[in-house]
């Protein structure tokens, strides 16, 4: 079974402070992780992926196996960051394509 | 640009009719989705497709089912609604060959009254 925990539904910061979003993790094999955005009145969106090792908006991800967690980080957080944040995992084998998220963490950037 | 498309932005239901949600994209991808979303709960899988009239349950298939007969088109069937199935509906489509990444629509709010 895949599971997917993100233990803060709400963080609240100060423009300019850095920023943590927590997401561990449950899987067997090698798992792909993402990290999904949502913004006020906007559609769901892909921020990035692990497997490409990219920075989006600020924004970077570490896969860390041994911690099972792949926490999102911005060292200056900004007040357009503010959104709703899922982590999500997809399997292989059986389960591949099959993408679990997390439950979610909202996001507040205060001026 | 890849569209998914959701036909229905709001609907009001009464307890125990069916309902139908339908979903279609225009990128000839195989592979969709149906979630809904709920405070607290994040996205929850309700069923999937691979292909053409191939669908496989999710985490939350009870009270639903699917049909995908043609390709760009994945319809969720509610077929008695309930109260508690008062929730926000994701469609999601994806795109294999471009690392997995997964399309949303923009949302079915439906409320069970």
């Amino acid at each position: 079974a895949q599971r997917v925990t993100q233990p803060e539904k709400l963080l609240s910061v100060f423009k300019g402070a850095p920023v943590e979003l927590k997401c561990n993790y449950s899987y067997s094999g090698s798992p792909e992780l993402f990290w999904y955005v949502q913004y006020s009145r906007q559609r769901l969106q892909l921020l990035l992926r692990h497997i490409s090792r990219e920075s989006i908006k600020g924004f970077t991800a570490d896969l860390n196996k041994g911690e099972t967690s792949f926490h999102l980080k911005k060292p200056f957080a900004q007040e357009e960051d503010s959104a709703m944040y899922y982590c999500a995992l997809s399997g292989g084998g059986t389960s591949y394509g099959k993408l679990t998220f997390g439950q979610g963490t909202i996001l507040t950037v205060h001026p | 640009d890849v569209k998914v498309t959701q036909s229905s932005r709001y609907l009001v239901k009464r307890t125990g009719e069916k309902v139908f949600l339908e979903c279609v994209q225009d990128m000839d991808h195989e592979n969709m989705f149906w979630y809904r979303q709920d405070p607290g709960l994040g996205l929850r899988l309700i069923y999937f497709s691979y292909d053409v009239k191939m669908k496989e349950k999710g985490d939350i298939p009870e009270g639903y089912s699917v049909s995908r007969e043609k390709k760009e088109r994945f319809s969720l069937i509610l077929e008695s609604a309930s109260t508690n199935q008062t929730s926000m509906y994701l469609c999601a489509s994806r795109d294999r060959g471009a690392g997995n990444t997964i399309y949303f629509g923009e949302g079915s709010w439906l409320t069970v009254v």
